[in-house]
């Protein structure tokens, strides 16, 4: 596709269930970035990927977060023991490369709604 | 740290008419780059326009220019004729070369209401 897609679009869980959300990058970029956004935060920088590897974690809010990506292309972000504070939209973008002045173009985000 | 604080939770305007979006930033840096985002009831963060430090001139893209003062640390949005398909979220969101590393820094949001 042209652009960069996330699955699921909306996802409700409840308290204490796992989750997984995916990211489709544009293809032939390289970099890709996971970024969430709720109310009382704003948008906040999770983590970031340069092909399969993660440089940057620094921003993953605990370690029931976990990241991974697979042949420089798929993300799948993984919540697990899900919090009621988890609840936001999850955003993902890519950039051709890490540089500094490369824009980054996002998906539609997964909204998650923990019960 | 950096930070971007945009200082209008919400705007309104009239459709044709012109709005300016504010946006302020800290940065001890002299090269980076700024964005500014949109973002519809979609969600979908959409790119309006961008603006490298390093450039006196002022960035536009159509409808959509900034006015970028370095010295003041100020890159604010005009949206000119505005439509009704104006009517989103802006974000304006920083980098920098060295200390942003991978992430984009963001503000707040101005809320931008189009009355027809």
């Amino acid at each position: 596709g042209a652009g960069v897609s996330q699955s699921p679009s909306n996802k409700v869980t409840e308290k204490g269930k796992d989750v997984e959300l995916r990211c489709d990058p544009i293809s032939g970029h390289t970099a890709l970035y996971w970024y969430r956004q709720s109310l009382g935060q704003g948008l906040e920088f999770l983590i970031y990927f340069q092909g399969n590897s993660a440089p940057d974690k620094s921003g993953l809010p605990s370690d029931r977060f976990s990241a991974e990506r697979t042949g420089g292309s798929v993300s799948t972000l993984t919540i697990q023991r899900t919090q009621q504070e988890d609840s936001a939209v999850y955003l993902c973008a890519s950039s051709f490369s890490r540089a500094y002045q490369e824009t980054q173009y996002f998906g539609p985000g997964t909204r998650l709604l923990v019960l | 740290a950096q930070t971007v604080t945009q200082s209008q939770p919400e705007m309104s305007v009239q459709e044709a008419e012109t709005v300016t979006l504010s946006c302020t930033y800290d940065t001890s840096e002299s090269d980076y780059y700024l964005f500014w985002y949109k973002q519809p009831p979609s969600r979908q963060m959409i790119l309006v326009i961008r603006q490298e430090a390093y450039k006196q001139q002022n960035a536009t893209e159509n409808r959509f220019s900034v006015n970028f003062q370095k010295a003041a640390k100020s890159f604010s949005l005009k949206i000119s004729d505005s439509q009704l398909g104006d009517a989103a979220m802006y974000f304006c969101a920083y980098r920098g070369r060295v200390t942003s590393g991978s992430r984009l820094t963001f503000g707040e949001g101005t809320q931008l209401t189009v009355n027809p």
